[in-house]
């Protein structure tokens, strides 16, 4: 089982209001990856670092996600200026960089905003 | 670019029924290729794996083969019970171990007793 911790579980924003979420990654794995899965199910790639480094992003949306993954900190993800498009369960997961590493996922944080 | 195409959203069975959801996909890279499953409430669970061109990964009664020749990787059971009723994705790693998952739509197993 998944031992990937994400806070809050549950996050209720207005549109324009800042919306931060948190997750651990299992202890030892240094990649960790976010994912946004809306209400049709579909999982979109957001970004992935290695310890504290970007590997891969996408273009996200005129630049309102921010993310970092600091040092001894959990790692976050956060709206700048939240959208009623961005509603949607965000999903962390984390791997140990195995050559073909299964990634573990957390429960994930649903946003919702009104 | 990658993808994978899960064409069933939904399949409703009865206990002890054959399972069977399709899943191909296409990449110009070394896919590894995986089956998770998701319960209400909670996040993606990895139920089984496949790295190697026509390997079978199995777990808990499910199987999937890889096939590299159709670019395939479809799930089955022999007899699915109730407690099978989640939601099931095909998904896909190319690009080495760093690499992001590209996921299928998924597919919502109910299962009736």
């Amino acid at each position: 089982n998944s031992k990937v911790i994400q806070t809050p579980r549950y996050l209720v924003k207005g549109q324009g209001q800042k919306a931060k979420m948190r997750c651990i990654p299992e202890k030892g794995h240094p990649v960790v990856f976010w994912y946004q899965q809306n209400k049709n199910n579909e999982f979109k790639f957001l970004i992935n670092f290695q310890n504290q480094e970007v590997l891969q992003q996408i273009d996200m949306t005129e630049k309102r996600f921010s993310a970092e993954c600091p040092s001894n900190s959990p790692c976050s993800l956060e709206i700048q200026s939240s959208e009623a498009g961005d509603s949607a369960l965000y999903l962390c997961a984390s791997s140990d960089r195995g050559l073909y590493a299964e990634q573990f996922f957390g429960p994930g944080t649903r946003l919702t905003v009104l | 670019g990658d993808s994978v195409i899960q064409m069933q959203g939904q399949v409703t069975l009865s206990e002890n029924d054959f399972l069977f959801i399709n899943c191909t996909y296409s990449t110009t890279g070394y896919p590894t290729l995986f089956w998770y499953v998701q319960y209400s409430g909670e996040g993606p669970q990895l139920l089984l794996q496949v790295t190697t061109a026509n390997n079978k990964g199995s777990s808990r009664g499910f199987e999937a083969t890889y096939d590299k020749g159709t670019t395939s990787f479809h799930l089955q059971k022999t007899s699915v019970q109730e407690i099978d009723s989640a939601v099931y994705y095909c998904a896909m790693g190319s690009g080495g171990s760093n690499a992001k998952l590209t996921f299928g739509k998924g597919t919502k197993l109910s299962v009736k007793s």
